[in-house]
């Protein structure tokens, strides 16, 4: 059973750019999640999404938009990327209450 | 709002000493309190929950941790520690019900280190 998946794993984009990744969840998990880490911080709450809705938003810009699909599969999306962007983004899939499984992560370089 | 503080930024600990590593929570309403461990360039790997039930909750790798209430603490512990524990720990938490939705709050990490 695979877990989590995103891709790429490894990303450099100019500033002013945008971007787009992705996140496949873990089988029979509905729900998918997306956190930024900063170096040396915690993950931060970007947005869910459940049944191909944003369920939840942190505290995050609008240049940050998602979209989840019908097979549960997700998209992150950066407009205007932005130096302080540089960050892994994390993508976390659950189900209902259970515990959130986390990918390896896309480690994003802003230059 | 919820949060969690993590008062330590490291931990020191010879290998086959017992390691704690510190979390305190905030939340308005009841809490589910989970521990994730992240190896270098990794993502985050579940160690353990707590929900309800018995205070003490054992999970992977021989850790367990201690929900007191009172406290509002979640500390980690492993009555042993390895070499290979360590790594970046984070403690995090959501409140139920699921109406609320499911974002996990973290803290801002302890790294442990092993010395053999």
């Amino acid at each position: 059973d695979a877990g989590v998946t995103q891709s790429p794993t490894h990303l450099i984009k100019t500033r002013g750019q945008q971007v787009t990744l992705r996140c496949s969840p873990k089988s029979g998990h509905d729900t998918v999640s997306w956190y930024q880490q900063a170096l040396g911080q915690g993950p931060q709450f970007i947005f869910q999404y459940y049944e191909e809705e944003e369920r939840q938003r942190g505290n995050f810009p609008d240049r940050f938009s998602g979209h989840q699909f019908p097979n549960y599969s997700s998209e992150l999306n950066v407009n205007a990327l932005l130096l302080g962007d540089s960050a892994l983004y994390l993508c976390a899939s659950s189900r209902r209450n259970t515990e959130a499984f986390f990918g390896q992560g896309t480690r994003l370089t802003v230059v | 709002a919820q949060s969690v503080a993590q008062p330590e930024d490291q931990v020191n600990v010879a290998e086959g000493n017992p390691l704690t590593v510190k979390c305190t929570y905030s939340v308005s309403g009841n809490p589910y309190l989970f521990w994730y461990v992240q190896y270098p360039n990794r993502g985050l790997q579940f160690l353990l929950k707590y929900i309800t039930g018995d205070n003490l909750v054992k999970g992977s790798y021989g850790f367990e941790a201690e929900f007191n209430k009172s406290q509002t603490s979640f500390h980690l512990k492993k009555p042993s520690a390895l070499v290979s524990d360590s790594a970046l720990y984070f403690c995090a938490v959501r409140v139920l019900p699921k109406a609320a939705g499911n974002k996990l709050t973290f803290g801002g990490g302890t790294r442990v280190l092993v010395k053999p």
